[in-house]
């Protein structure tokens, strides 16, 4: 039972436009959600999170907002940028685990931001 | 500071055989946990370590298991080594704290079983 669904396996723009990575889960009560990025031969690396008390997190180029009602988060970018290529997992924490180890990943959705 | 790092980072095993993957955290943080990443199939969680004791456990069989020494540094092993074992494991450790709980990914262990 996948409970965060990233249905987009992979995603191409073109360098300055917006990027939107989508992300779908099924349990009502994830508290936290976070995006990672992850390049080749690298490990996984913290992007942006948000509570679920919040609709609208942002820093910098990257924007995340969570729909509660549609079970759907997205992440922007914007600009896009070449060096922003890699595989983006959206991922959630569990009721009672936010202050632990465990999340539940998305499967991934690979950007490729082309010159 | 140093990061998470994950030894060996690359290592083939035939079918049967066992391995031990290391990781030593992130100086001063006391979680340790463990993810399997597979082509399609995301990162799953495997366990956490957490002050040497196990406090969350994912849905793998008994032949993944883990430990953690007092310097937080950490292991897994996997026995009896199948096809499918083939990944990415992960290691990542985390300081534990109120809200999102951020976690520090090594660069992974690709585990090639033959």
């Amino acid at each position: 039972d996948q409970q965060v669904k990233q249905n987009s396996p992979s995603l191409s723009v073109q360098e300055g436009r917006i990027s939107i990575l989508n992300c779908d889960y099924t349990n009502s009560m994830f508290d936290y959600f976070l995006w990672y990025k992850k390049y080749p031969a690298e490990g996984p690396t913290f992007l942006i999170s948000i509570s679920s008390i919040k609709d609208k997190n942002e820093d910098g180029r990257f924007t995340v907002f969570l729909n509660k009602s549609a079970k759907h988060l997205s992440l922007h970018i914007v600009p896009s940028q070449p060096g922003d290529s890699a595989v983006y997992f959206c991922a959630a924490s569990a009721p009672g685990s936010s202050n632990t180890g465990k999340l539940i990943f998305g499967q991934g959705t690979t950007l490729q931001v082309k010159p | 500071k140093a990061g998470v790092t994950q030894t060996p980072r690359y290592l083939i095993k035939t079918r049967g055989q066992q391995v031990t993957l290391s990781c030593s955290p992130i100086s001063g943080h006391r979680s340790v946990s463990w993810y399997q990443q597979t082509p399609g199939q995301g990162l799953q969680f495997l366990f956490e370590y957490f002050s040497e004791t196990q406090r969350n456990k994912g849905n793998f069989p008994g032949r993944f298991s883990g430990r953690q020494f007092s310097n937080s540094r950490s292991e897994m092993n996997v026995s009896t080594l199948e096809l499918g074992d083939s990944a990415l494991y992960l290691c990542a450790s985390s300081l534990i704290r109120a809200g999102a709980n951020v976690l520090t990914f090594g660069a992974g262990s690709r585990l090639t079983v033959l």
